[in-house]
């Protein structure tokens, strides 16, 4: 069964800091893996896609994120945060075409100054 | 574009009254979902569609309806509400060829 695995509910990191959030999924076949960001009383928004191909990619606001098969992880990077990253990330494994997401259960970032 | 819009945006109902959200996208996307959002529990799949007229349960539809007359449209209905149906909902599409899933607003329900 597909499942996501977001090991930290919360993270705090000091603006300027790198981040890194980690993602861990179990899926029987090829992933598509998701990186979201929900800020408060927001819906989400995407900030990364993997597919296939090169296993880093670029996402908006910065971000990047890592697909490493072996380690069956996707975990999402920022070199220097901003207070405004402060939110709350969830990553989402599913399949090609029709898709029913699983998501994690979320990282919620907090950024001090 | 309006992309997904979700109505209403605040709700508040007793114990066994009913109610119907809508969800619309203008995006002429095949796939809409529904999922619901609990602290600690991130998102789970009440139902979902693949097109015009099909509807199929996710992984937690109990108590909950939904229709799908219209391309455009995707509704979710409370039958009697429960106050373990308090939670944010959100509608999402897309087309299935990019896979990219797009989020409505939300809609923040409390039973009483």
């Amino acid at each position: 069964a597909q499942s996501v695995t977001q090991p930290d509910i919360h993270i705090t990191v000091s603006e300027g800091a790198s981040l890194e959030l980690r993602c861990n999924y179990s899926y029987g076949a090829t992933p598509y893996l998701f990186w979201y960001v929900q800020s408060p009383g927001q819906g989400l928004q995407l900030l990364l896609k993997y597919f296939s191909g090169d296993t880093l990619v670029q996402g908006i606001k910065g971000f990047e994120a890592e697909f490493k098969r072996s380690q069956s992880s996707f975990n999402l990077r920022k070199p220097s945060v901003h207070w405004s990253d402060a939110a709350e990330y969830f990553c989402a494994v599913g399949g090609t075409g029709f898709q029913k997401l699983v998501f994690g259960t979320g990282t919620r970032l907090l950024v001090s100054p | 574009n309006a992309g997904v819009t979700q109505t209403p945006k605040f709700r508040v109902l007793k114990t066994g009254q009913s109610m119907t959200l809508l969800c619309a996208q203008d995006m002429n996307h095949e796939y809409m979902y529904w999922y619901r959002q609990d602290p600690g529990m991130g998102l789970r799949l009440i139902h979902y569609s693949v097109g015009e007229g099909t509807t199929a349960k996710g992984e937690v539809p109990d108590g909950y309806n939904v229709s799908r007359l219209k391309k455009q449209n995707f509704l979710l209905g409370l039958e009697s509400a429960a106050p373990s149906q308090t939670s944010v909902y959100f509608c999402a599409s897309h087309t299935g060829v990019s896979s990219e899933q797009y989020f409505g607003p939300g809609t923040r329900l409390t039973v009483t």
